[in-house]
């Protein structure tokens, strides 16, 4: 079965820093990687996501992600956070079999930017 | 267009209450998902529609939980007997199509609380 780990629970950076979010994966196949992120009271959004082609990955906000097969890893980073990037950011695998479709998620990392 | 939305936004339930939870996908999405997030975790899924078929209830933790899709547009998630821990963020989630590597969208989510 598929599965996703974020090692880091909590990271708090400074304003204007660069930023690194570990992910790492378990799955048979290729897989089909995403990242979104949650703010308090929101849905989850949606900032990039990975299924084939060019493995650096552009998303909104100006967030980027590297998937590296022989890492199983799928890190997201960006080089200067700011301040309304505070929140909970989720990484997560798909899996299709043709007639079940679902995403698997790790358990978050919460991020806070210091001013 | 108007996303996906969720009602109600917060649910107070006793234990032993039934409840219903609604969600009403972005339209002309085929696929309709629902997931379950306690507090601190990651989402983790529940059951999958494609169109009004129910595909997938593999995540449904035992046989309290019920969702329906007669349309294939509106789903319910019903929870009967409530239980303590029951409680948790209930998001519902559409996609256009039915593959693995489809964006997934989410709704704002469904806050039960079980007393």
């Amino acid at each position: 079965a598929q599965s996703v780990t974020q090692p880091d629970i909590h990271i708090t950076v400074s304003e204007g820093a660069s930023l690194e979010l570990r992910c790492n994966y378990s799955y048979g196949a290729t897989p089909y990687l995403f990242w979104y992120v949650q703010s308090p009271g929101q849905g989850l959004q949606l900032l990039l996501k990975y299924f084939s082609g060019d493995t650096l990955v552009q998303g909104i906000k100006g967030f980027e992600a590297e998937f590296k097969r022989s890492q199983s890893s799928f890190n997201l980073r960006k080089p200067s956070v700011h301040w309304s990037d505070a929140a909970e950011y989720f990484c997560a695998v798909g899996s299709y079999t043709g007639t079940a479709s679902k995403l698997t998620f790790g358990t978050g990392t919460r991020l806070q930017v210091t001013l | 267009g108007a996303g996906v939305s969720q009602s109600p936004r917060y649910k107070v339930a006793k234990r032993g209450q039934d409840v219903a939870l609604r969600c009403d996908p972005i339209s002309g999405h085929v696929s309709l998902f629902w997931y379950q997030q306690a507090l601190g975790q990651g989402p983790e899924f529940l059951t999958y529609f494609q169109n009004e078929a129910q595909l997938d209830k593999s995540g449904l933790p035992s046989d309290r939980f019920f969702a329906e899709r007669p349309e294939g547009s509106v789903s319910t998630l019903k929870i009967q007997r409530t239980q303590q821990e029951d409680s948790a963020v209930y998001l519902c989630a559409s996609s256009l199509a039915a593959g693995g590597s489809d964006t997934q969208y989410f709704g704002p989510g469904t806050r039960l609380t079980v007393l």
